[in-house]
């Protein structure tokens, strides 16, 4: 079955700290499609970053970045020189590609998410 | 701005009442998806539209059903509430049915159960 896992459930850093959100997932199928999204405290889902499995390559995205790696099933967000305005709530998200025409194909798969405290 | 507007932002009812949610996607989407959140479940998928027809369905209680309409809105209706049906609940729309669209994700109603 179809699982994320955010083992950290929160972290504290002060500013200009680099912070590593690590996500691990699982999945039977060959076919699938890993997300990030942040909430900050005004309660919004904001999208950041998609992945499909036959792209290992990271992503840099200014101060972000992102790892993917196939043999550990990790997806994992580096935020560098974290500032105040990087607080919030971080959740990885699974979807799954499916049988063509198949049924549960878009629905996200969150993890509990991570609750980044970037401190002045 | 995602684009995607949900209505209301606050709701406050009481127990066994019928409440009703109201979501419009961004322009040009033909798929909308409906959440839960909450403290101990986390966000869970309740149930997916495309073009007005139901895609997929996850943990959405018998209590609560949704539909698509026409020009594309959505409704998430919750009846017979309990307080456990306390919880934020978004409204998100992609362009496309299939697992590659990043989803869009509205602001969210926040239910409260008295």
């Amino acid at each position: 079955a179809q699982k994320v896992t955010q083992a950290q459930t929160e972290i504290s850093v002060v500013e200009k700290e680099d912070v590593t959100l690590d996500c691990v997932y699982e999945t039977r199928d060959t076919t699938y499609y890993l997300f990030w999204y942040k909430q900050p405290p005004s309660g919004e889902l904001v999208f950041l970053i998609r992945r499909n499995s036959f792209d290992e390559q990271n992503e840099i995205s200014g101060r972000y970045s992102w790892n993917f790696q196939k043999s550990t099933s990790s997806f994992n967000f580096t935020i560098t020189a974290s500032q105040v305005v990087d607080s919030a709530v971080y959740f990885c998200a699974l979807s799954e590609g499916g049988l063509p025409g198949g049924g549960s194909q878009g629905n996200l798969i969150f993890g509990k998410g991570t609750k980044l405290s970037v401190k002045p | 701005d995602s684009g995607v507007t949900q209505t209301p932002k606050h709701l406050i009812t009481a127990t066994g009442q019928r409440v009703t949610l109201r979501c419009s996607p961004r322009s040009g989407d033909l798929s909308v998806y409906w959440y839960q959140q909450s403290l101990d479940q986390g966000l869970q998928f309740l149930i997916h539209y495309y073009n007005g027809e139901e895609r997929a369905k996850g943990n959405i209680l018998e209590r609560f059903s949704a539909q698509q309409f026409p020009d594309l809105h959505s409704e998430l209706n919750l009846s017979s509430l309990e307080l456990g049906d306390s919880a934020l609940y978004f409204c998100a729309s992609s362009d496309s049915p299939g697992a590659n669209s990043p989803l869009h994700f509205g602001n969210g109603t926040r239910l409260t159960v008295t």
